[in-house]
């Protein structure tokens, strides 16, 4: 089935410094795809919706400047976390959608847990 | 998307059935149901989807009532690695929309 593998599972970094995490659809190509963060016993939030080859839609209160997408492939989305801080600290998770799986359901990533000290 | 309403906690015993219920009163006709599960530390995982007919797989059942206001997700012999948040999502099946989570079920399974 359709996976989706995001990489790296955990990273820890000092505040000020900036986070990149890939998103990437192993066996089949995402036109789109979405960024969603969690913070513990919260449920997942949309961060953005990114489409391959144009900027990403940013949900209202999220930053654009600090948390930069990049969709440059149809198997390729990344998310920089900029200048981070504690309170970035969090679960990101990304999810995939192609044309090939429009009448499937979304395939989620294995989320990153990143720590900012 | 239609919203749906969820209890925040259940808890189910070892070897039983779950039966976690789910609103959502203003579904529109080509919506469909989903279920994931969120497994602490994890990605979602999808479940189930239905559009109006019961549906069942090697991993639930799901039972929409006949208005289509609600549904039912079931677990038919809950074990300890069943643990997890369920969510329940109404979506037009061919969309390129975002998904909106809201706050799902807390499911415990208890030895």
């Amino acid at each position: 089935g359709a996976v989706v593998s995001q990489h790296p599972s955990w990273v820890i970094c000092k505040s000020g410094t900036s986070v990149k995490i890939e998103c990437r659809s192993l066996d089949f190509q995402a036109t789109t795809m979405f960024w969603y963060r969690q913070f513990p016993k919260q449920s997942l939030m949309l961060m953005a919706t990114s489409n391959e080859g144009s900027k990403a839609t940013y949900e209202q209160g999220v930053e654009k400047d600090k948390f930069l997408i990049n969709h440059a492939s149809l198997t390729l989305s990344t998310l920089t976390v900029t200048s981070a801080h504690p309170e970035d600290s969090s679960f990101y998770i990304c999810s995939a959608r192609g044309d090939s799986l429009v009448n499937s359901p979304l395939h989620f990533g294995n989320g990153t847990r990143l720590t900012v000290t | 998307d239609a919203k749906t309403t969820q209890p925040t906690s259940m808890d189910c015993a070892e070897g039983r059935a779950a039966n976690l219920p789910c609103n959502h009163s203003t579904i529109s006709g080509n919506e469909y149901v989903y279920w994931y599960r969120q497994i602490h530390s994890q990605g979602p995982q999808y479940i189930i989807h239905g559009l109006k007919n019961n549906e069942t797989n090697e991993m639930a059942s799901l039972i929409i009532t006949e208005d289509r206001k609600s549904s039912t997700l079931i677990l038919p012999h809950a074990t300890l690695r069943d643990t997890a948040v369920y969510y329940c999502i109404v979506r037009v099946r061919a969309s390129y929309d975002k998904v909106i989570f809201g706050p799902g079920t807390s499911l415990s399974v208890i030895p």
